[in-house]
This record gives structure tokens, C-alpha cells and sequence, in this order.
């Protein structure tokens, strides 16, 4: 198994660009979700769904879409960047609803940097 | 609102010394509390969890327990090696809130 997998590790845009970052597993998870990674303010959850075709709003979602058609897939787009959004961006899965045994696996980030 | 505290790094510690991370939550309810670990240039991995109060989750030689008295849940490792410099994170998942939430990382550099 692969895992959970993003592409692309790294990305500079322009603001106001847009862009879709992605993000698949492997392993029949139900529940994926974003974060972001900031200095000294830990991973904070931008969208997170329980399931294909349902998503919901995390702690942080302006800015961002999200969508789940397959099981597979979680993309993450930015319609319009902002300088704000620099940051690095996880995704993690889980094989059922975020509970207390459920483990998160980790994609291995997306570094962002818009200028 | 709930909300994790953990110890500034970086850390700097020496071959075999020992190592404590401490980390203290805010949060409604019983929440279960986790250690994550962040190698270079990968994503967060479980370390290390506890689901109930007075709990000890142990893992590659880390420990932490659950202390509901005083809302903490440090992590310990009694003789740490090169191969754990990392950032660790301590979080907590509260079924109110139906997230985890994440302390701001730790990182931990041994040197040989």
C-alpha cells in the first residue's frame, strides 16, 4: 500500500491564482481531511469528510473547496490565493469517523507559498 | 474553547539523555489524548495514545499518561537515540468538537 499520498510537494503561485492540491489513499478509508501546518500554531482543520460525496467544514475552511466523488480522492483547491494561505498542507485518512480509536495516517505535506 | 499547550522547542538533548515533552489540554468532556511524531520530510505518524483517565500509552520506549487532575499528558523517554530527533506533537480528539486538535509541535534534535 502507498498510503496516503499528495502531490505536488512543493508550489509557489501568485495571488489570486488558483490551484487544486491532491491527495489519495490506498487503503478503503472512509474519513480524509485537510490541514494546514503554521509556526507555532500546530495542524489546524480546514475540511474533513466522513465519506464519498459528504463533506464538511473544519476549523478553518475560507478560501478553500473541497469534494469527494470516490473513496479515493480528497482534492483541496484554492480558488483565489492569498498570501495568508502559505502554509503546509496535510492530508490525512482514517478507516472509519474520526473516534477515539481510529488512527489518522498522514500524507507527507504540501508546501505552499504564495507570493 | 479546547486547545493544547506543549513545551517550546527547540529541544537539544544528548545521546541517551532523558527527555520530557510536556503538553496540557483544555477541553470539554473526557477527551482521548495522542502523542504524533513528524520525521523529516514526512507526515505525522501516531506515536502514542491514551483514551481514558490514569491510562499510559507507551511506544518505541516513549510513555505518556493520562493525568485528568492536572488536564496533562506528558511524554517521557528515559534514553533517547539520534534516530528521534523529530517534531512531536500532542493532541487530543473531543467527540463535542469531532476533531483533533493539535499542539504546536516540539522539535527535538539528539545529538551523538
Amino acid at each position: 500500500n502507498a498510503g496516503v499520498t499528495q502531490t505536488p510537494k512543493f508550489q509557489v503561485l501568485k495571488t489570486g491564482q488558483s490551484m487544486t492540491l491532491q491527495c489519495a489513499q490506498d487503503m478503503n478509508h472512509e474519513y480524509m481531511s485537510w490541514y494546514r501546518q503554521d509556526p507555532g500554531m500546530g495542524l489546524r482543520l480546514i475540511h474533513y469528510s466522513v465519506g464519498a460525496g459528504i463533506t464538511d467544514q473544519g476549523e478553518v475552511p475560507n478560501g478553500y473547496n473541497v469534494s469527494r466523488s470516490t473513496t479515493e480522492d480528497f482534492p483541496l483547491r484554492l480558488l483565489s490565493a492569498a498570501p495568508s494561505q502559505t502554509s503546509v498542507y496535510f492530508c490525512a485518512s482514517s478507516y472509519r469517523s474520526l473516534t477515539t480509536n481510529n488512527e489518522q495516517f498522514f500524507g507527507p505535506g504540501t508546501r505552499l507559498t504564495v507570493l | 474553547g479546547n486547545s493544547v499547550t506543549q513545551m517550546e522547542g527547540p529541544v537539544t538533548l544528548s545521546e541517551e539523555a532523558f527527555l520530557t515533552i510536556n503538553c496540557t489540554y483544555t477541553a470539554t468532556g473526557y477527551p482521548s489524548l495522542f502523542w504524533y511524531v513528524q520525521y523529516p520530510g514526512e507526515g505525522l505518524q501516531l506515536l502514542l495514545k491514551a483514551t481514558k483517565a490514569d491510562d499510559k500509552g507507551s511506544n518505541k520506549g516513549f510513555e505518556a499518561t493520562y493525568r485528568k487532575e492536572t488536564t496533562s499528558f506528558h511524554l517521557e523517554k528515559g534514553s533517547v537515540q539520534v534516530s528521534d530527533s523529530a517534531v512531536y506533537f500532542c493532541a487530543f480528539y473531543s467527540g463535542s468538537a469531532r476533531q483533533l486538535t493539535f499542539g504546536s509541535g516540539t522539535q527535538l534534535t539528539v545529538l551523538p
